[in-house]
């Protein structure tokens, strides 16, 4: 049980236009879902926060208006690339984490993004 | 605040030697631990969590780590390396208690570790 997936795993781009990905749980509900980016050779590092129903919460240095964040329903969230540049290529990772389980993230496999 | 140090980006051990990483972490309130395994191009996979119930915990794979609170270290440990350990390794903090934390890891820089037959 607690599967996420991701699609796609790979994308590639060109620079200008904009790229969205999808996070689902599959087999759980997931009331809070987190965004993060990982460079390579480098750790992950929290994007967003979001909750069902409400806007996400960006961490600091993270610009809302370029990484659209949408979670629509307990088991989808998307986050969108808006205007990709080639600095925005990166592995995207997202979590979900179950109603009530704050100590527990399940996470997906992952989306590599190149941006041309 | 909170969060993680790995000490060594890489390590490299033999084919059934002991495997030992290092986590040490830094929390204003009590912490949960994890160890996460990636492999290339893949999410991460949750090897084991201290969630402030018994200090030494046992994961999957035959790894396991001890919490020590005196030392604020984390260190996960298996007795004999596989090759198929070969894999990137990632502590993670989160908090258990309210404030901007609650629910949400941080992450070490990772540690690579190399098996070699």
């Amino acid at each position: 049980g607690a599967v996420v997936s991701q699609h796609p795993s790979r994308v590639i781009c060109k620079s200008g236009t904009s790229v969205k990905i999808e996070c689902r749980s599959l087999d759980f509900q997931a009331t809070t879902m987190f965004w993060y980016r990982q460079f390579p050779k480098q750790s992950l590092m929290l994007m967003a926060t979001s909750n069902e129903g409400s806007k996400a919460t960006y961490e600091q240095g993270v610009e809302k208006d370029k990484f659209l964040i949408n979670h629509a329903s307990l088991t989808l969230s998307t986050l969108t690339v808006t205007s990709a540049h080639p600095e925005d290529s990166s592995f995207y990772i997202c979590s979900g984490q179950p109603q009530g389980y704050y100590n527990e993230q399940f996470f997906g496999p992952g989306t590599r993004l190149t941006v041309l | 605040a909170q969060s993680v140090t790995q000490l060594g980006s890489h390590v490299s051990v033999s084919e059934g030697a002991l495997v030992l990483l290092r986590c040490n972490y830094s929390s204003s309130v009590p912490p949960y631990l994890f160890w996460y395994v990636q492999y290339p191009n893949q999410g991460l996979q949750l090897l084991l969590k201290y969630t402030s119930a018994a200090t030494l915990v046992k994961g999957i794979n035959g790894f396991e780590a001890e919490f020590k609170k005196s030392e604020t270290s984390f260190h996960l440990t298996k007795p004999s390396a596989h090759m198929s350990d070969a894999a990137e390794y990632f502590c993670a903090v989160t908090s258990n208690a309210g404030g901007t934390s609650y629910g949400k890891l941080t992450f070490g820089q990772g540690t690579i570790l190399t098996v070699h037959p």
